[in-house]
């Protein structure tokens, strides 16, 4: 059965810091796509990014990049210059199969709290 | 364009108590789903529903009931409330091209924050 595992629960930062954000996935399909979510205060979560498993190069948009290393089965989110706006829980997720039972269904991970300190 | 509407956006039930939350979406997506959120859990998929008619278990069904007599509509039912089931519910809609295969323009609903007293 598919895993996402976000090891980092909270990650506290100063305003304009670099943080990264671990996601670490398990999956026995080889075709998948990953996703990046944004959960601020309000509760609605916002997409960040879909990024399917047969593309494993690097995104960046604005401040925020994606490493995506299959090697590794990981996905790992980096905010640059962090603002307090940024401030959240992200969510790591992944959506396997092509065909079959899919239909789309989302595992994620646990989530982790970004706190960026003025 | 509304997306995908939740109601009610909060509510509190006693323990025992029955309730119905709806799910509507505007954009023609076969696939519709229901998350719960819990504090260090991420979410979880309850049940999800590949068109109208059907239904199917996520992984974490119990103590719920779902239906979808109607494309755009998707309902999530407690039928004895208990505090267990006190969690942020999500609801999301997407379509897939082919059958079975990936899906496409996963979108989510506001949420609605269930407490069970």
């Amino acid at each position: 059965a598919q895993k996402v595992t976000q090891a980092q629960t909270e990650i506290s930062v100063v305003e304009k810091e670099d943080v990264t954000l671990d996601c670490v996935y398990e999956t026995r399909d080889t075709t998948y796509y990953l996703f990046w979510y944004k959960q601020p205060p309000s509760g609605e979560l916002v997409f960040l990014i879909r990024r399917n498993s047969f593309d494993e190069q690097n995104e960046i948009s604005g401040r925020y990049s994606w490493n995506f290393q299959k090697s590794t089965s990981s996905f790992n989110f980096t905010i640059t210059a962090s603002q307090v706006v940024d401030s959240a829980v992200y969510f790591c997720a992944l959506s396997e199969g092509a065909g079959g039972t899919s239909y789309g269904k989302l595992t994620f991970g646990q989530g982790t709290i970004l706190t960026v300190h003025p | 364009n509304a997306g995908v509407t939740q109601t009610p956006k909060f509510r509190v039930l006693k323990t025992g108590q029955s309730m119905t939350l709806l799910c509507a979406q505007d954009m023609n997506h076969e696939y519709m789903y229901w998350y719960r959120q819990d504090p260090g859990m991420g979410l979880r998929l309850i049940h999800y529903s590949v068109g109208e008619g059907t239904t199917a278990k996520g992984e974490v069904p119990d103590g719920y009931n779902v239906s979808r007599l109607k494309k755009q509509n998707f309902l999530l039912g407690l039928e004895s409330a208990a505090p267990s089931q006190t969690s942020v519910y999500f609801c999301a809609s997407s379509y897939s091209p082919g059958q079975g295969s990936f899906a496409y323009g996963y979108t989510f609903g506001s949420g609605t924050r269930l407490t069970v007293v």
